[in-house]
């Protein structure tokens, strides 16, 4: 079942903050964010497994509450390059083979 | 490192006829994978090959669609015939993994073939 990501668009001045969050219905085994930018391919960002381990990007922050089956992606003091679409993919515990369900994107917007 | 190779970058037929992508994954990487973006939307997963064998493939539209990956390295995914609706955005991924459950291994995406059809 398809994630629900909010908002669905952000518009930010550079340097301020935003939270994207990410929400199933399902237990979830780990969360993935990805950015895309118009024309371009996604760019990972980070993962975030049950247990709590990370990898990913030194600049963002992201956290997993595996009991509400939520992420959130924290983007702090925006930069221009911040601007894209952001996608999280979520895999479901119990699940047999790595297989990642996409949300529908928050579109992110950092202007001068 | 080079990456996910694909090409044709874009591609315009009409509808009914037949269509080719094909994508060149990181070397090394045991996992592909075959997405579909409509426009606005997040990929949706069509195919995952793990070397040369599917693993999943329960949401690729068999009567029209088709993929291979032969001999464990780069893979074609076709289209025939194809209808307005296909219309997307293809892109093909690939991991490390072998595509076991709890995975670790990022997925890494090619710049994706844009398939218009009229």
């Amino acid at each position: 079942q398809q994630p629900v990501q909010s908002p669905q668009a952000v518009i930010l001045r550079e340097g301020e903050d935003a939270v994207i969050n990410c929400s199933s219905s399902k237990a979830l085994y780990s969360v993935h964010w990805y950015r895309q930018k118009h024309g371009e391919a996604p760019v990972f960002l980070m993962i975030l497994l049950k247990g709590g381990e990370q990898k990913g990007h030194e600049k963002i922050s992201a956290s997993f509450n595996e009991k509400k089956q939520q992420s959130s992606l924290y983007l702090t003091a925006s930069q221009l390059s911040y601007s894209g679409t952001y996608f999280c993919g979520t895999e479901d515990s119990g699940g047999s083979n790595y297989k990642l369900t996409f949300g529908k994107g928050t579109l992110l917007t950092v202007n001068p | 490192e080079a990456g996910v190779a694909q090409s044709p970058r874009y591609k315009i037929i009409e509808k009914r006829q037949s269509v080719a992508f094909w994508c060149n994954p990181i070397s090394g990487h045991a996992t592909l994978y075959w997405y579909q973006q409509i426009l606005g939307q997040g990929p949706k997963l069509l195919i995952q090959f793990q070397n040369n064998g599917v693993v999943d493939d329960s949401q690729l539209p068999k009567d029209r669609f088709s993929a291979e990956r032969l001999k464990g390295v780069d893979s074609t995914l076709k289209i025939q015939p194809a209808k307005l609706e296909d219309s997307a955005v293809y892109l093909c991924a690939s991991s490390l993994d072998k595509g076991t459950s709890g995975a670790k291994d990022t997925q890494y995406f090619g710049p994706g073939t844009r398939l218009t059809v009229l």
